[in-house]
């Protein structure tokens, strides 16, 4: 089956601005996770949620970083008021509820914020 | 908190050699799991091999094999026949089992380079 996909592949916008970037994860799968990788740096984790569960926003550097899941499938992130220091590449992961333990990764959102 | 720790920021290997990436994390709990992602230029992370703290035995998968060591706290990947496209980032990452979903913590990463 299809992996978890994202999108945009890239994203400029300009400081001030606010940004959606959209998960669809792979069907099935009960868990959805973001991270945000900065230039030269490992994985920083946001959110997540799982099922209908409340989610974790422990990792969300700010009240400008927001996030749902409707339909528990598809997510968006929403990056409101951007700031250069938010230009990053945004991961989505997901992982099945008989896996748990594996998150599969998609292929990332590059947001340039000018 | 747990913490992961990557020492190499940068290594090389010749193509069809062995090298080992280093990994040493920081915990109080007693069940975990411990991950190998690789990451090429498209940005795509890629799972390499999983290791759950319970399990004595070392993990494998084809040319990966990881040194676990529960008491150390270390977890180094050796990658035997270095080919080409090994070529990427190596991230070490951690996770606690906690009998549902919860988050991943990574380590900065290691660049290996492949040379001819």
């Amino acid at each position: 089956g299809a992996g978890v996909s994202q999108s945009p592949s890239n994203k400029v916008t300009e400081k001030g601005k606010d940004v959606e970037l959209r998960c669809d994860p792979i069907s099935g799968h009960t868990a959805l996770y973001w991270y945000r990788q900065s230039l030269g740096q490992g994985l920083e984790f946001l959110i997540y949620f799982q099922g209908n569960s409340a989610p974790d926003k422990s990792g969300l550097p700010s009240d400008r970083f927001s996030a749902e899941r409707t339909g528990g499938s598809v997510s968006t992130l929403t990056i409101q008021r951007t700031q250069q220091e938010d230009s990053a590449v945004y991961l989505c992961a997901s992982s099945s509820g008989a896996d748990q333990e594996t998150q599969y990764f998609g292929p990332g959102t590059r947001l340039l914020v000018l | 908190a747990q913490t992961v720790t990557q020492s190499q920021p940068e290594m090389s290997v010749q193509e069809a050699e062995t090298v080992t990436l280093s990994c040493t994390y920081d915990t109080s709990e007693s069940d975990y799991y411990l991950f190998w992602y690789k990451q090429p230029p498209s940005r795509q992370m890629i799972l390499v091999i999983r290791q759950e703290a319970y399990k004595q035995q070392n993990a494998t998968e084809n040319r990966f094999s990881v040194n676990f060591q529960k008491a150390a706290k270390s977890f180094s990947l050796k990658i035997s026949d270095s080919q080409l496209g090994d070529a990427a980032m190596y991230f070490c990452a951690y996770r606690a089992y906690t009998g549902t979903a919860s988050k991943l913590t990574f380590g900065t990463g290691t660049r290996l380079q492949v040379t001819l």
